[in-house]
């Protein structure tokens, strides 16, 4: 079946530093690929997704690209800064063919000043 | 517009006592979600409803574990009865069927189990 496979960390940087979390896919489909972010003692919540081959979602700094040939979806942000210290998690999504959203493991990242 | 809302926020409970966890949904959404988060195991999903029919129940660990959704506001895990390893945080989350399935989480239910 559809799964997602990530770095698990954790994930240790200095303020302003660069992040790469890596996350690679298995779909028999089309999935719509997300990154989501969990600040300490709340929900997941969404950071940003993209629904086909070659897209670019971005917010707040973060960027991934959909990226068919290699199967991935890596999270990038240049320049982080402490208040990005939470864990991130890579999802994926066949719906509305199917609203079973597979998550992988998750990354915690903390940011030190 | 109000989002996912679960209650209680948290619930400090003893071994053998029944625990039961709601959760109101985005109005409009028709697929509701429940997850368990550990340390040890991650983020895992019990069960999904999509128009308050159970669609996939696999993720439930034993017949202690229950869920409702009697109706499209309104959810209930149940757990009875209740066991130290039960102690998670519990996530209701929904979506909408029209989209690309984006998943919109209330802030959880920290269970502790004595």
């Amino acid at each position: 079946g559809d799964s997602v496979t990530q770095m698990e960390g954790p994930v240790t940087l200095s303020e302003e530093a660069f992040l790469t979390i890596n996350c690679t896919y298995t779909a028999t489909g089309y999935p719509s690929l997300f990154w989501y972010v969990q600040y300490p003692g709340e929900g997941l919540q969404l950071l940003l997704k993209a629904t086909k081959a070659d897209d670019k979602g971005s917010n707040k700094g973060f960027e991934a690209t959909y990226r068919k040939e290699t199967t991935s979806f890596h999270l990038e942000k240049g320049s982080v800064q402490v208040s990005d210290s939470a864990v991130y998690f890579c999802a994926l999504s066949d719906a509305p063919a199917d609203n079973d959203m597979r998550f992988g493991a998750g990354t915690r990242l903390t940011v030190k000043p | 517009d109000a989002g996912v809302i679960q209650s209680p926020r948290h619930e400090v409970t003893e071994m053998g006592q029944e625990v039961t966890l709601r959760c109101k949904p985005i109005s409009g959404h028709n697929s509701l979600f429940w997850y368990r988060q550990t340390m040890m195991r991650g983020l895992e999903l019990l069960i999904y409803f999509n128009n308050n029919v159970p669609i996939d129940d696999s993720g439930m660990p034993e017949d202690r574990f229950s869920a409702k959704m009697p109706n499209a506001s309104f959810s209930t895990l149940k757990i009875q009865p209740s066991e130290p390893r039960d102690s998670a945080v519990y996530f209701c989350a929904s979506s909408s069927n029209v989209g690309t399935g984006e998943l919109f989480f209330g802030e959880g239910s920290r269970l502790t189990v004595l």
